[in-house]
């Protein structure tokens, strides 16, 4: 069964960067992506960008120019989002998803992880 | 961009009617839509792709329509752990991919 695990909640102040980690098991090595996908409190889901975990390859959605990097590291089969200079916008459930395809549905997804950003 | 956008907002019904969702594209997404259900304090799950194929493990009483611009996800008879709210995404016209704004099925 694959599987999609997330690290845990952080607590941010304005204008600095949080890393969120997605680490996926039981995949091949290779004929996936890895989606962002973010939802802040109360509201509805929100398209951030994805990852070829076997190239590099990156795409982000233009809003989030130039605050986000999406790496990746292959050995241990995780995928990583930064996004620097944070605000009170940025607090969200941020969730990791894969896709077979680059454009395709989300299954499965990760279990979220929670940023607050606060002063 | 394409613009989804759902309706109703929120659908009341009671335990075993039919509930129908709609979802409309702003632009021809063709069938490259996806129907997910999300409860309070999870991730999204995937139930519907490719507009109307429902994904493993999914009830039978879940089923997908349309093409285009026009969408439907039906519950025939929902059952209790069937409220929840439900989003569409369409993948065919992309960066960026996008969601409807969810529509909330509660119980009467």
């Amino acid at each position: 069964q694959v599987q999609l695990l997330q690290s845990g909640a952080e607590v941010k102040k304005p204008g600095a960067s949080v890393k969120v980690s997605c680490k996926s098991s039981n995949y091949p090595s290779t004929g996936y992506y890895v989606h962002w996908v973010r939802q802040a409190p109360g509201q509805g889901l929100e398209w951030v960008g994805w990852i070829n975990p076997n190239t590099g390859g990156t795409n982000y959605a233009l809003k989030f120019l130039p605050r986000l990097t999406l790496t990746r590291d292959t050995s241990i089969t995780t995928a990583y989002m930064e996004l620097s200079n944070l605000t009170s916008d940025d607090t969200a459930m941020y969730f990791c998803a894969k896709t077979t395809r680059r454009g395709d549905w989300f299954d499965p997804w990760g279990q979220g992880t929670l940023v607050i950003v606060s002063s | 961009e394409v613009v989804m956008t759902q309706s109703p907002v929120t659908l009341s019904v009671s335990p075993g009617e039919r509930a129908t969702l709609s979802c409309r594209a702003s632009q021809s997404v063709s069938s490259k839509l996806a129907w997910y259900q999300q409860k309070p304090g999870q991730a999204p799950r995937l139930l519907i792709f490719g507009a109307s194929t429902r994904a493993t493990g999914v009830p039978a009483r879940f089923s997908g329509s349309g093409s285009g611009t026009e969408f439907t996800l039906t519950i025939s008879s929902l059952q209790s752990e069937d409220f929840a709210v439900y989003y569409c995404q369409q993948y065919n016209i992309w960066p960026p991919m996008t969601f409807g704004q969810g529509t909330t099925v509660e119980i009467k």
